[in-house]
């Protein structure tokens, strides 16, 4: 298995741009996360699905993120419009059963 | 709120030594309790995990963890640390609450080993 794939690897914009971080889990596994890590906040869930249902979005820090999950093989990330505060690492995690994760490689965000 | 503590933000130690990295959670049952590894520019990666059961569980790598209850404690241990070693080390907390799922990490602990 190729395990748990993110794209873009690398994102640089311009405040007030769209972004799309990508996201594609493992095949099996019913869980996805979203995480947001930065140095000075750590590692913070931003949302979860559950066979493609969201299960809880509490960690979405405003409305400028949302993230969708069409189908098992495929979840997004949208940050519309993008700010200077939103530059961090984005993860997504998979898992059958909600508890062990296993992580991309992450997308590094910088917003200019 | 449930929370996870890692109270040593940098540690080093020089290649050989033992290690061990502390963590202390908050909450009021047992949870499920993780460690992972995160090399630079990489995702974090599992080390170990506790459920249930015996108390010290062995993980890869070398590493081990042994979960305290009376001292809500899971720390993480390694009786010979190698140069590539060096990475930074979360815990982790996993939690049901109101029928959702919670999964807490620490601040973690970033290990820097000495040739």
């Amino acid at each position: 298995d190729a395990g748990v794939i993110q794209s873009p690897r690398h994102e640089v914009t311009e405040m007030g741009q769209e972004v799309t971080l990508r996201c594609k889990p493992i095949s099996g596994h019913d869980y996805l996360f979203w995480y947001r890590q930065t140095m000075m906040r750590g590692l913070e869930l931003l949302i979860y699905f559950n066979n493609n249902v969201p299960i809880d979005d509490s960690g979405m820090p405003e409305d400028r993120f949302s993230a969708k999950m069409p189908n098992a093989s495929f979840s997004t990330l949208k940050i519309q419009p993008s700010e200077p505060r939103d530059s961090a690492v984005y993860f997504c995690a998979s898992s059958p059963i909600a508890n062990v994760l296993t992580f991309g490689a992450g997308s590094r965000l910088t917003v200019l | 709120a449930q929370s996870v503590t890692q109270p040593d933000i940098h540690i080093t130690v020089s290649e050989g030594a033992s290690l061990e990295l502390r963590c202390n959670y908050s909450y009021g049952a047992t949870p499920y309790l993780f460690w992972y590894v995160q090399s630079p520019g990489q995702g974090l990666q599992l080390l170990l995990k506790y459920f249930s059961g015996d108390t010290l569980v062995q993980g890869i790598k070398g590493f081990e963890a042994e979960f305290k209850r009376s001292q809500s404690s899971f720390n993480l241990r390694k009786p010979s640390v190698h140069w590539s070693d060096a990475a930074e080390y979360f815990c982790a907390v996993g939690y049901t609450t109101s029928g959702t799922y919670k999964y807490i990490f620490g601040t973690g602990t970033r290990l820097k080993v000495l040739a």
